[in-house]
């Protein structure tokens, strides 16, 4: 089955630094990348959506220059939380579908908190 | 808009059956999924729905009828780790996947 990887699965850092989450696709070719943000017992909230060489698209609401993100290659998306708060402390996860079906195979996710 | 309705938590008992219902109002269909989510971890696929019917899968069935906008998701002979949030997503028009809230199952001895 399709695996995706994510890393680090979870990060502690200080408010104002800023912290890079990393999603692999290690058996397939991702066509898009999505990026969700999930607070405690609430739904996945969809951040942005990435297709490999191009800009991502972004949700309403959400800062895409505080969020940064970066879609290289074909297996590869990176979420950067830039100038991190308190607020941005939550679990991040990342998904993946390739070219033949729509399912989205997701990371593990990464919890960060930030002190 | 576009919208997703299913139960906010459901309560079941060890071995039985249990039913959780999804309703959605969307701009397009291009499949529904359900996914299970254990607490402190990322969702898992259990199936995917696109023509009208039945579809089973071991102890998880998932029906769809496309004419009502109506879905549900069958687990029978029921576990403790069958205990998650199961999450209804539907495919639109633009191939974006639309979230439900998720339904939280709590499975009792």
């Amino acid at each position: 089955g399709a695996v995706v990887s994510q890393h680090p699965s979870w990060v502690i850092c200080k408010s104002g630094t800023s912290v890079k989450i990393e999603c692999r696709s290690l058996d397939f070719q991702a066509t898009t990348m999505f990026w969700y943000r999930q607070f405690p017992k609430q739904s996945l909230m969809l951040m942005a959506t990435s297709n490999e060489g191009s800009k991502a698209t972004y949700e309403q609401g959400v800062e895409k220059d505080k969020f940064l993100i970066n879609h290289a290659s074909l297996t590869l998306s990176t979420l950067t939380v830039t100038s991190a708060h308190p607020e941005d402390s939550s679990f991040y996860i990342c998904s993946a579908t390739d070219r033949d079906f729509y399912e989205q195979y997701f990371g593990p996710g990464t919890r960060l908190t930030v002190t | 808009g576009q919208n997703i309705d299913q139960p906010t938590e459901m309560t079941a008992t060890e071995g039985a059956i249990v039913q959780i219902n999804c309703t959605y109002q969307t701009s397009g269909f291009n499949g529904l999924f359900w996914y299970q989510q254990h607490a402190g971890e990322a969702p898992t696929f259990l199936s995917y729905n696109v023509l009208d019917g039945l579809e089973e899968k071991g102890r998880f069935s998932s029906f769809l009828s496309r004419s009502k906008g109506y879905s549900y998701l069958l687990l029978k002979e029921l576990q403790m780790k069958d205990s998650a949030s199961y999450l209804c997503a539907v495919l639109d028009s633009n191939y974006q996947l639309i979230w439900g809230a998720g339904t939280k199952l709590i499975i009792k001895p």
